[in-house]
C-alpha cells in the first residue's frame, strides 16, 4: 500500500506570497492532520480534516488555511507569507473506527520544506 | 506551555546496548501515547503506541513503558544498532486526529 504523498517536495517563495501544499493520504485513511516543524518551535499541529471538514485546529493564524475533498486528499494553504512560515510541512494521514472516530496512529508523508525569502 | 516533554536533547550508546528514550508530559487528560523515528529530509515514522489504560506494550526490540503517577514514558530499544540513530520523538494525544510532540532526542548508536 503506497504512504502518504506530498507534493512539492521542496518550495521557495518570496515574503508577501500564497502557497499551496497537497497532500494524498494512504488509501482508505480518511482522517488528514498537518503539522509545522521548525527547529524552535518543534512540531506543532495545525489542523486535522476528516470527511472534507475541519474538526480539530491549532493555535496558528488565519492565515493558515486548509481543506479537503471527497476522495480525502487534502491541501494547505498559507497567505501572505512572512519569514517565520520557513518551515517542514507535514501531512499524516489516519485510519477510522466505524464510528469515524480515528485511530491515534498517524503515519507521515515525507513533507514539504518551504522557504520564505 | 509545554505540555509534552524530552528533556535529554541527545543519547549516545554502544551498539548491542540498551537505549533508554525518555519523556515527561503534564496533562493528565492524554490518554494515548506515541513514539516515532526520524531522518532528516523525511517524515517522522512510527514506531510503537500505548495507551493510558496499559503500562507496558512491547514490539520486537521496541518496549514503552508509561508511569501515570509520575506522567512518564519512555522507550528502551534493546539490543541497540546503528540504524537506530535518528531523532526520537513522543507524541500525546487527547483528542484523535491532534499530537501534541516532545521536542525529540538524537540517539546516536556507536559501533
Amino acid at each position: 500500500k503506497a504512504g502518504v504523498t506530498q507534493t512539492p517536495r521542496y518550495l521557495i517563495k518570496t515574503r508577501g506570497q500564497q502557497v499551496t501544499l497537497s497532500c494524498s493520504p494512504i488509501s482508505g485513511h480518511r482522517s488528514v492532520s498537518w503539522y509545522q516543524q521548525t527547529p524552535g518551535q518543534g512540531l506543532q499541529f495545525l489542523f486535522e480534516y476528516f470527511s472534507e471538514t475541519q474538526r480539530n485546529k491549532g493555535n496558528f493564524p488565519g492565515r493558515f488555511s486548509g481543506r479537503q475533498f471527497s476522495n480525502s486528499r487534502s491541501e494547505m494553504n498559507v497567505s501572505t507569507l512572512e519569514l517565520g512560515d520557513s518551515a517542514l510541512y507535514l501531512c499524516a494521514s489516519s485510519l477510522q473506527l466505524a464510528g469515524g472516530t480515528s485511530y491515534n496512529e498517524q503515519f507521515f508523508g515525507p513533507g514539504t520544506r518551504l522557504t520564505v525569502l | 506551555d509545554q505540555q509534552v516533554k524530552q528533556n535529554s536533547p541527545s543519547l549516545s550508546v554502544q551498539e548491542g546496548r540498551i537505549s533508554i528514550l525518555n519523556c515527561d508530559y503534564t496533562n493528565s487528560m492524554f490518554d494515548y501515547f506515541l513514539w516515532y523515528k526520524k531522518y532528516p529530509a523525511e517524515g517522522p515514522t512510527f514506531l510503537i503506541s500505548i495507551s493510558s489504560i496499559k503500562d507496558k506494550n512491547e514490539d520486537g526490540r521496541f518496549t514503552v513503558f508509561l508511569n501515570k503517577s509520575a506522567k512518564h514514558l519512555s522507550l528502551h530499544i534493546v539490543p541497540s544498532q546503528p540504524g537506530d540513530s535518528a531523532v526520537y520523538f513522543c507524541a500525546a494525544s487527547r483528542m484523535r486526529g491532534k499530537l501534541i510532540f516532545g521536542q525529540g532526542t538524537t540517539l546516536q548508536v556507536k559501533p
